[in-house]
C-alpha cells in the first residue's frame, strides 16, 4: 500500500525568506499524481501545486516549486519569498491509479512565518 | 462562481439525534468525497463517489451514510451509532477517476459538535 510520510511536524521562517517542506512516499507505481495542499486557519483545503510523476519537469506557481525526486520518492515543496498569509498547515498527497483514484495523505507540516 | 458550499458551517448535535451535512457542487465534476478531520490531525476518508447512484466506503465508514442522486449533491448522514462526531468535516469533489486532471478540490467544511 502506498503511504505517505511528513517528517517535519513544524517548521517556522522569517519573512522573505526561504523554506523547504519535506514529503516522501512509498509506491511500487510508476504513474502517478503528487500535490500540496494549504490548509490556513479558516481550515479550508486549498491547491498549492500538483507534479505529474511521468514529467520531469519540476512543478511551479509563483512563490510556490517543488523538488521532485522520482527514484528517490521525494517531493519537497519550495515557498521562496515567504509571506505572512502562508502560515498554515501544509499536506503532501498522493493519487496512484491502483488505490482506487483516492488521495493518501501525510500527516501534515505547521509552517510559523515569523514576522 | 464554480465552487463548493458545504452548510452549515456549524452544527450541534443532541445525543443519539442523525444529523446531516450538505454539500454541493456545480463544477460539473463526477466523483465527491467526504472526509473527516480531528484535531492536528490529517484527513480520514469516510466515504466517496465516483458517479451517480454509486458509492464506496472510506476507510473510516462506520456510524456513517451518504446518498448520491444527483450529480452535484452528496450530503453525509452522521448517525447515532457514531460516538465520536466532533470534528471537522470537509467535502471535496473532483473530474473523474479517469480523468488526467484528477484533483480534488475542497469545499470550507463544515464542524460538528455534540451538545
Amino acid at each position: 500500500a502506498q503511504t505517505v510520510t511528513q517528517s517535519q511536524p513544524e517548521m517556522s521562517v522569517q519573512e522573505a525568506e526561504t523554506v523547504t517542506l519535506s514529503c516522501t512516499y512509498d509506491t511500487s507505481e510508476s504513474d502517478y499524481y503528487l500535490f500540496w495542499y494549504k490548509q490556513p486557519p479558516s481550515r479550508q483545503m486549498i491547491l498549492v501545486i500538483r507534479q505529474e510523476a511521468y514529467k520531469q519537469q519540476n512543478a511551479t506557481e509563483n512563490r510556490f516549486s517543488v523538488n521532485f525526486q522520482k527514484a528517490a520518492k521525494s517531493f519537497s515543496l519550495k515557498i521562496s519569498d515567504s509571506q505572512l498569509g502562508d502560515a498554515a498547515m501544509y499536506f503532501c498527497a498522493y493519487r496512484g491509479w491502483d488505490s482506487n483514484y483516492q488521495l493518501i495523505w501525510g500527516a501534515g507540516t505547521k509552517l510559523i512565518i515569523k514576522p | 462562481d464554480g465552487g463548493i458550499t458545504q452548510s452549515p458551517k456549524y452544527l450541534f448535535r443532541k445525543e443519539g439525534q442523525n444529523v446531516t451535512l450538505s454539500c454541493e457542487q456545480n463544477l460539473n465534476h463526477d466523483a465527491m468525497y467526504w472526509y473527516r478531520q480531528d484535531p492536528g490531525q490529517g484527513l480520514r476518508l469516510i466515504y466517496y463517489s465516483q458517479i451517480v447512484n454509486d458509492f464506496q466506503k472510506g476507510d473510516i465508514a462506520e456510524g456513517y451514510s451518504v446518498s448520491r442522486e444527483k450529480k452535484e449533491s452528496f450530503p453525509l448522514t452522521v448517525t447515532s451509532a457514531q460516538k465520536n462526531p466532533t470534528a471537522f468535516y470537509l467535502c471535496a469533489s473532483s473530474p473523474g477517476p479517469t480523468s488526467r486532471q484528477e484533483t480534488q478540490y475542497f469545499g470550507p467544511g463544515t464542524r460538528l459538535l455534540v451538545l
